[in-house]
């Protein structure tokens, strides 16, 4: 299995643009998470999905953002406007419905000028 | 909800010398108790992990300890080597979602040659 896939590894944008991150799980994951890790707050949970319905999005930090999985193969974060606070590591992790490890992605490093 | 704490921010010994990392949790009820290590530039990888009813576990050089009175739990390194120079997380699932992680902030190790 080639893990967890996440698109752009690198996105560098302007504030007030739109951006998309993309994330595909391990084939056969139920769970999917995104997090932002950043120097000041860690690692953070933005939101997370069960077999493609969101079941916590108590992280994620304002209406700028949005998450969707529109089947169990895809996922997408975005965050329209963006601002230069948005600037961290997205990183996307899944995990099977049995078993508590979860698999994370190399992360997308954004960059809001 | 659950807040984990970890300390300390940074650490640093000498190869060969043993580290340790603590984390305390508030949850009480939490039952799950994962450690990450992220390598610069990497992802967030599991290393080992620790179940409520279990006091220790061991996986060759790594060790975790749980004291679930005080609501605190340890990871041990021996014999550290400069490879394991690194950025450990821990982590502890609340009982309010047992799928979701909530993160420490973070222990950045430096093993020097």
């Amino acid at each position: 299995d080639a893990g967890v896939i996440q698109s752009p590894r690198h996105e560098v944008t302007e504030m007030g643009q739109e951006v998309t991150l993309r994330c595909k799980p391990i084939s056969g994951h139920d769970y999917l998470f995104w997090y932002r890790q950043t120097m000041m707050r860690g690692l953070e949970l933005l939101i997370y999905f069960n077999n493609n319905v969101p079941i916590d999005d108590s992280g994620m930090p304002e209406d700028r953002f949005s998450a969707k999985m529109p089947n169990a193969s895809f996922s997408t974060l975005k965050i329209q406007p963006s601002e230069p606070r948005d600037s961290a590591v997205y990183f996307c992790a899944s995990r099977p419905g049995q078993g508590n490890e979860q698999f994370f992605g190399p992360g997308t490093r954004l960059t809001v000028l | 909800g659950e807040n984990v704490e970890q300390h300390p921010s940074t650490l640093s010994v000498q190869e060969g010398d043993s580290a340790v990392i603590k984390c305390t949790y508030s949850d009480s009820a939490s039952n799950y108790f994962p450690w990450y290590k992220q390598e610069l530039g990497k992802r967030p990888q599991l290393i080992i992990d620790i179940r409520s009813n279990v006091g220790e576990k061991k996986d060759q050089r790594i060790a975790v300890t749980l004291n679930k009175t005080a609501k605190h739990f340890s990871l041990h390194i021996t014999e550290t080597q400069p490879e394991d120079s690194a950025v450990y997380f821990c982590a502890a699932s609340p009982t309010d979602s047992s799928y979701k992680l909530i993160f420490g902030s973070g222990t950045r190790l430096l093993v020097r040659p």
